[in-house]
């Protein structure tokens, strides 16, 4: 069943700036993760955070998560003209052999 | 890092033939693979669930008369359209499952148009 829903679904800021996205799920977790994809293309993994980790950082990126409130956010510092793409989270309610559940996702748009 | 490798990146049909779309994991065996279906400005929703050696399980909604998967070996999976109609049109997408070492790596997707 279709859960995970990320707001704004469109967003669109200057280079240079910070974009946050939100998300919010159902039901319970296991791990939650956020993906990016480019117009027309397969998904690239950024970054994974489990259901015991309340904040995690990989480079530009800045994923939080609120199991009480059952939501995440991901924000990207220091925006670039290629980080233009629509960003999905995604829940995994096992430990790994379950299909993901997507959210609608947050389509982003740096101007340069 | 582990990739995916899916086949074709496009195809046009016409109305009623079969199609059938590979899906292989270059560098690592996934006892477990997935595909996922995404219309044009949606997200991606979960087809069917395909594990070696076994049938494939199908979400609820989905005809597994109509989406054949088969799953041979831990490094190749293949989803068949069959009796394709245009409302099948859509970008499918498949995920191979490497364990907690690859996760899941996700395959570039195969944009269908049935004419």
């Amino acid at each position: 069943s279709q859960q995970g829903e990320e707001d704004p679904q469109a967003l669109s800021i200057q280079e240079g700036e910070n974009a946050t996205m939100n998300c919010s799920y159902k039901t319970s977790i296991n791990n939650l993760q956020w993906y990016r994809q480019n117009s027309g293309r397969g998904l690239v993994h950024l970054i994974l955070i489990r259901s015991n980790e309340r904040e995690k950082h990989s480079g530009r990126l800045r994923v939080t998560l609120d199991t009480s409130k059952k939501s995440s956010s991901l924000l990207i510092t220091a925006s670039r003209a290629a980080d233009t793409a629509s960003y999905f989270c995604a829940t995994a309610a096992g430990g790994g052999a379950d299909g993901l559940t997507f959210g609608k996702g947050t389509h982003l748009i740096i101007q340069p | 890092g582990a990739v995916v490798s899916q086949h074709p990146s496009r195809v046009i049909c016409k109305s009623g033939t079969s199609v059938k779309i590979e899906c292989r994991s270059l560098d690592f065996q996934a006892t477990t693979m997935f595909w996922y279906r995404q219309f044009p400005k949606q997200s991606l929703m979960l087809m069917a669930t395909s594990n070696e050696g076994s049938k494939a399980t199908y979400e609820q909604g989905v005809e597994k008369d109509k989406f054949l998967i088969n799953h041979a070996s831990l490094t190749l999976s293949t989803l068949t359209v069959t009796s394709a109609h245009p409302e099948d049109s859509s970008f499918y997408i498949c995920s191979a499952f490497g364990g907690r070492n690859y996760g899941y790596t996700f395959g570039s997707g195969t944009r269908l148009t049935v004419v």
